[in-house]
């Protein structure tokens, strides 16, 4: 089984500021990969970041980053320069091991951006 | 590519009526997804499929919710009778099946039963 624990039910930060959402999550498996989605109004899931849980390196995506501890079970999501158009929901999720790649969300974060 | 495409983007319907969504994968995507969002329970999946073979359909909350995948590029979610209680946003999502893991979500179909 796999769960995605998001603690944060909302954060705000001003715009060009710097931000971080929290995740934290459980699983057996020992190969998974991890994600941050973006929902904005329009309801439209869109992919922010992945990681593969082999990789130590955290990976980037122009301003946005992870960091990914695999021991503490932890991926939060930092948003560099943040801007009008990032405000959304935000989801962590996990895919993982031999399987079919079955998603589990958490329970998601509203990020309000203040100009 | 036009994406994971879903019908109808909204859908209001009387309780008891029967309800079918539509999904159309991406081509070559070999694994589609069914998730519904209420603000209740979050994101949760329904069913998958895997080569259009049902996988896990655990997430199904009672007989009165189908899913069928007759090829892989048409999959549809039937719900007979509708209630109330199921009023959400129904998500497609389909996935090429293998390394790197990269899913790809239909715009949702947004079910009000009254």
């Amino acid at each position: 089984a796999q769960t995605v624990t998001q603690s944060q039910p909302e954060m705000s930060v001003q715009e060009a500021e710097t931000v971080t959402l929290s995740c934290t999550y459980d699983t057996s498996e020992s190969d998974y990969y991890l994600f941050w989605y973006k929902q904005p109004p329009s309801r439209q899931m869109i992919l922010v970041i992945r990681q593969e849980a082999y990789k130590q390196q955290n990976a980037t995506e122009n301003r946005f980053s992870v960091n990914f501890q695999k021991a503490a079970k932890s991926f939060s999501l930092k948003i560099s320069d943040s801007q009008l158009g990032d405000a959304a929901m935000y989801f962590c999720a996990i895919a993982g091991g031999t399987s079919y790649g079955k998603l589990t969300f958490g329970q998601g974060t509203i990020l309000t951006v203040h100009p | 590519d036009a994406g994971v495409i879903q019908s109808p983007r909204h859908e209001v319907t009387e309780m008891g009526q029967e309800v079918t969504l539509r999904c159309k994968p991406i081509s070559g995507h070999n694994s589609l997804f069914w998730y519904r969002q209420t603000m209740m329970r979050g994101l949760e999946l329904l069913i998958y499929f895997n080569n259009n073979v049902p996988i896990d359909d655990s997430g199904m909350p009672e007989d009165r919710f189908s899913a069928k995948m007759p090829n892989a590029s048409f999959s549809t979610l039937k719900i007979q009778p509708s209630e109330p209680r199921d009023s959400a946003v129904y998500f497609c999502a389909s996935s090429r099946r293998g390394k790197p893991y990269g899913y790809t979500f239909g715009s949702g179909t947004r079910l009000t039963v009254v």
